[in-house]
């Protein structure tokens, strides 16, 4: 019973462009939802995140929008950079500081120079 | 340097030995975790620690054993009753249950293969 879902295994994108990973989640007890960054061979990073009573968070390139209404958030990041290229996981929690996150299976994304 | 240190990066097993992940943090975080990877799956939490000499289970402990005998270390032990070892582990760390999200670290992971 997957709670989180990345739909899209991969994503490429030029350089330049806007990458848009989209994530939904079936769990209407989740409150906060956010971003992590992995490359390879290193572990995750977080992101960003947002919480539920927003619709929007912007930091720098990064951009979170939620819509609670679809059970659907996606991140932006414009102009993507070559830097950019590694698996992004969504993961969401019922409340803030909960150490029990759920995970997305994750999308990876390449940017084509 | 502070971090998360797993060691080895890769390790191989047979089937039927128990076998001992290794997770140390000089951070000074209070809360420890323990994820694992499968192809296809997100990271799902094995066990989890806000304070030394205290652990529960995450959502897939069986099979998994753990101690905190010291703040700056939890080993993950993947016992022969776990059918399914071989996975990416990754170790995780955080100052406190109530801390920012940017405040949780991930370990390198340690990639096992139990054949």
């Amino acid at each position: 019973d997957q709670q989180v879902k990345q739909n899209s295994p991969s994503l490429s994108v030029q350089e330049g462009r806007i990458s848009i990973l989209n994530c939904d989640y079936t769990n209407s007890m989740f409150d906060y939802f956010l971003w992590y960054k992995k490359y390879p061979a290193e572990g995750p990073t977080f992101l960003i995140s947002i919480s539920s009573i927003k619709d929007k968070n912007e930091d720098g390139r990064f951009t979170v929008f939620l819509n609670k209404s679809a059970k659907h958030l996606s991140l932006h990041i414009v102009p993507s950079q070559p830097g950019d290229s590694a698996v992004y996981f969504c993961a969401a929690s019922p409340n803030f500081g909960n150490e029990k996150l759920t995970f997305g299976t994750g999308t990876r994304l390449t940017i084509i120079p | 340097d502070g971090g998360i240190t797993q060691s080895p990066k890769y390790l191989f097993r047979k089937e039927g030995q128990n076998v001992t992940l290794s997770c140390e943090q000089n951070l000074n975080h209070d809360a420890m975790y323990w994820y694992r990877q499968d192809p296809g799956q997100g990271l799902r939490l094995i066990y989890y620690s806000q304070i030394v000499n205290d652990f529960q289970k995450g959502d897939i402990a069986e099979g998994y054993s753990v101690s905190r005998e010291k703040k700056e270390s939890f080993p993950l032990t993947v016992t022969s009753a776990q059918k399914n070892p071989t996975a990416f582990y990754l170790c995780a760390s955080s100052p406190a249950r109530a801390a920012g999200w940017d405040e949780q670290y991930f370990g390198p992971g340690t990639r096992l293969t139990v054949t």
